[in-house]
């Protein structure tokens, strides 16, 4: 099993473009979400998708966009990308229990830079 | 929305001694609580979590303790060693859609 597969892993753009980062997980879990990680700042809700069909934002959701393809993928789109969004992008998953949490799986990150 | 706050930021510890980091939470209906490792470049993984109907929970060096009176739970490892060194993620979790609050992280250096 691959767990949780993100790409790419490094991305460099110039403000104004856009990008989409790609997550997909083999463990049949439920819940996926993105977080943005900044030196000093920990992990950041971006967005989350707690079932296949359903989105929601989290702590930090401007500028960003998502789309639960299916329920193995969960991409994050940066229409367009300000200095500000320079960061480390973790997807990740989980499969909750009807009535409790469980811990997350994250890919391997990708790291973003806006020029 | 749940806070959760690590205090110390940074732990320096010689190899061999114990270390321990707390996070404080803000939500009194938190009831799952993990723990990550983070190393230099590398992605968080989990090491150990515990829930609320249960105190204190020991996996070989490791364990973590949970306090709901004060609303705080503690890292703790034991004869630690340089591949200890890392940064440490508190997170909470009041359930229902499993969103995880995470602390800003501790970094810790074990000293050979």
């Amino acid at each position: 099993n691959a767990g949780v597969t993100q790409t790419p892993k490094f991305q460099v753009l110039k403000t104004g473009q856009s990008m989409t980062l790609q997550c997909a997980q083999d463990m049949n879990h439920n819940s996926m979400y993105w977080y943005r990680q900044d030196p000093g700042m920990g992990l950041r809700l971006i967005y989350y998708s707690a079932s296949e069909g359903t989105t929601d934002k989290g702590e930090v959701p401007n500028g960003y966009n998502v789309s639960r393809l299916n329920k193995r993928e969960f991409s994050l789109r940066l229409e367009s990308a300000a200095p500000s969004q320079t960061s480390v992008y973790f997807c990740a998953s989980s499969a909750p229990g009807l009535s409790s949490s469980a811990g997350y799986t994250f890919g391997s990150g990708t790291r973003l830079t806006v020029v | 929305g749940e806070n959760v706050e690590q205090h110390p930021s940074t732990l320096s510890v010689q190899e061999g001694d114990s270390a321990v980091i707390k996070c404080t939470y803000s939500d009194s209906a938190s009831n799952y609580f993990p723990w990550y490792k983070q190393e230099l470049g590398k992605r968080p993984q989990l090491i150990i979590d515990i829930r609320s109907n249960v105190g204190e929970k020991k996996d070989q060096r490791i364990a973590v303790t949970l306090n709901k009176t004060a609303k705080h739970f503690s890292l703790h490892i034991t004869e630690t060693q340089p591949e200890d060194s890392a940064v440490y993620f508190c997170a909470a979790s009041a359930g229902g859609d499993n969103r995880l609050a995470f602390g800003k992280g501790n970094q810790v250096v074990v000293i050979p």
